[in-house]
């Protein structure tokens, strides 16, 4: 299973646009990236995936470059309610779990 | 969307006694259901694999016969705390994969679980 590393936390001002990269040196042909949100004593919210180049939806983009090693989520204009842990995963389809890394903690600040 | 429930959503109990959860796929199959556990500031870690009709997939270091697996449907996946201690204390969430060539796993809410 292909392992994530990202920053631990990272701070932001309210209206900032918010980057968090994830580094999957080890990731499969097979394997997709999703990125997933976490309140405290919540269950991981799905935020976007992607296989490779760019994708955004109505909440985020995610960039991948071709080698696909590495994705940037990118947060638009955060809000204080974007304040929580996000998760970048690899994985690919059928009985394969998500394995979870340590996740990066985002503070949104006034 | 999908959605995926779990019930209880928080349970309390003495040490020694059992504690059944559910985890339910509410709009969609899921063959497939995963079972993690997550302490405070720790990030969720993976318990065990759940396939309907056959025996779970336990990973590294989490004893099965304390923690019961069961996946009878393609709607259910009960687990089952059995003489439960207070380090068993811990958030539990499940996940399901739909039925079928996907990608996608979608999380429950979580149950909070307080061994006294």
């Amino acid at each position: 299973l292909a392992k994530t590393t990202q920053p631990i936390s990272m701070d932001s001002y309210e209206g900032q646009e918010v980057n968090i990269t994830c580094s999957h040196n080890n990731i499969a042909t097979n394997d997709y990236i999703t990125w997933y949100q976490q309140f405290p004593s919540q269950g991981p919210r799905f935020i976007i995936q992607g296989y490779k180049t760019k994708v955004t939806n109505e909440v985020a983009s995610l960039f991948i470059p071709a080698d696909r090693k590495s994705s940037t989520l990118s947060l638009p204009r955060v809000s204080l309610s974007d304040t929580a842990v996000y998760y970048c995963l690899v994985g690919a389809k059928g009985n394969t779990p998500l394995v979870f890394g340590k996740g990066t903690r985002l503070s949104v600040i006034a | 969307g999908a959605v995926v429930s779990q019930h209880p959503s928080r349970v309390i109990c003495k040490s020694g006694t059992s504690v059944k959860i559910e985890c339910r796929s509410l709009d969609f199959q899921a063959t497939t259901m995963f079972w993690y556990r997550q302490f405070p500031k720790q990030s969720l870690m993976l318990m065990a694999t759940s396939n309907e009709g056959s025996k779970a997939t336990y990973e590294q270091g989490v004893e099965k016969d304390k923690f019961l697996i069961n996946h009878a449907s393609l709607t259910l996946s009960t687990l089952t705390v059995t003489s439960a201690h207070p380090e068993d204390s811990s958030f539990y969430i499940c996940s399901a994969r739909p039925w079928g060539d996907s990608y996608e796993q979608y999380f429950g809410p979580g149950t909070r679980l307080t061994v006294t």
